[in-house]
């Protein structure tokens, strides 16, 4: 069974750089789209990006001039870079294809941008 | 960006009664492929979302039957059919034609 944990620092300060790690146990990375998902109480669910084998990385457009996502053998990293308070959410990792599998999702990670 | 638009966005519901969530896309969400990439998640307090519905109106495995959902082109629902406690949460639709994106959410809670 596969399961997704997010793992990352909880405090991170104005300017700098975020950087999350998903660690994939019980499957491979193959196949499925590889998303990263934010929440926050004021814009709800936002999609930052994903990576799928065969297509590559793609990001949301109004982030993507500051987000990475990359992958090994069962990670899946997200940086995001010059960060401010608005970037402070709930962070998730999550796997999902376009037919019936199931979407799995990681119970997320809490990310605070402060000084 | 495509822009999904629920409502209402806070549904008071009775036990047993029904509820029913309208979702409205910017743009059509017929893909290229045939496919209408519109889905439905449930997130309960203090959980991940989970899927209920995938391509407009298939649930999904373990999904009760009182959960359907329909709709075209840009105009969507979500229908409970008798609204139980362990309904509480919010829920957003979600589309997958043109890249991701979440609506709002409507919460659900009992009257």
């Amino acid at each position: 069974q596969v399961q997704l944990q997010e793992s990352g620092p909880g405090l991170v300060k104005p300017s700098e750089t975020l950087s999350l790690t998903c660690t994939v146990s019980g499957g491979s990375i193959s196949s499925y789209y590889w998303n990263w998902i934010r929440q926050t109480p004021g814009k709800g669910l936002e999609w930052i990006g994903r990576f799928q084998n065969s297509g590559g990385t793609n990001y949301n457009p109004s982030l993507k001039s500051r987000v990475t996502i990359s992958v090994s053998t069962s990670q899946v990293s997200l940086t995001l870079s010059s960060v401010t308070a608005a970037d402070t959410a709930l962070y998730y990792c999550a796997r999902w294809d376009y037919g019936s599998g199931s979407p799995i999702w990681g119970p997320g990670t809490m990310v605070t941008v402060s000084s | 960006d495509v822009v999904m638009t629920q409502s209402p966005l806070s549904l008071p519901v009775i036990l047993g009664q029904p509820a029913s969530i309208s979702c409205k896309s910017s743009q059509s969400l017929v893909h290229s492929d045939g496919n209408t990439y519109l889905n439905w998640f449930q997130q309960r307090p203090g959980q991940s979302p989970r899927r209920l519905i995938y391509k407009v109106s298939n649930r999904d495995s373990g999904v009760p039957d009182r959960f359907s959902g329909s709709g075209s082109g840009t105009d969507f629902t979500l229908k409970i059919s008798r609204v139980e406690a362990e309904d509480v949460g919010v829920y957003y639709c979600m589309q997958l034609t043109h890249w991701c994106t979440f609506g709002q959410g409507t919460r659900l809670e009992i009257k």
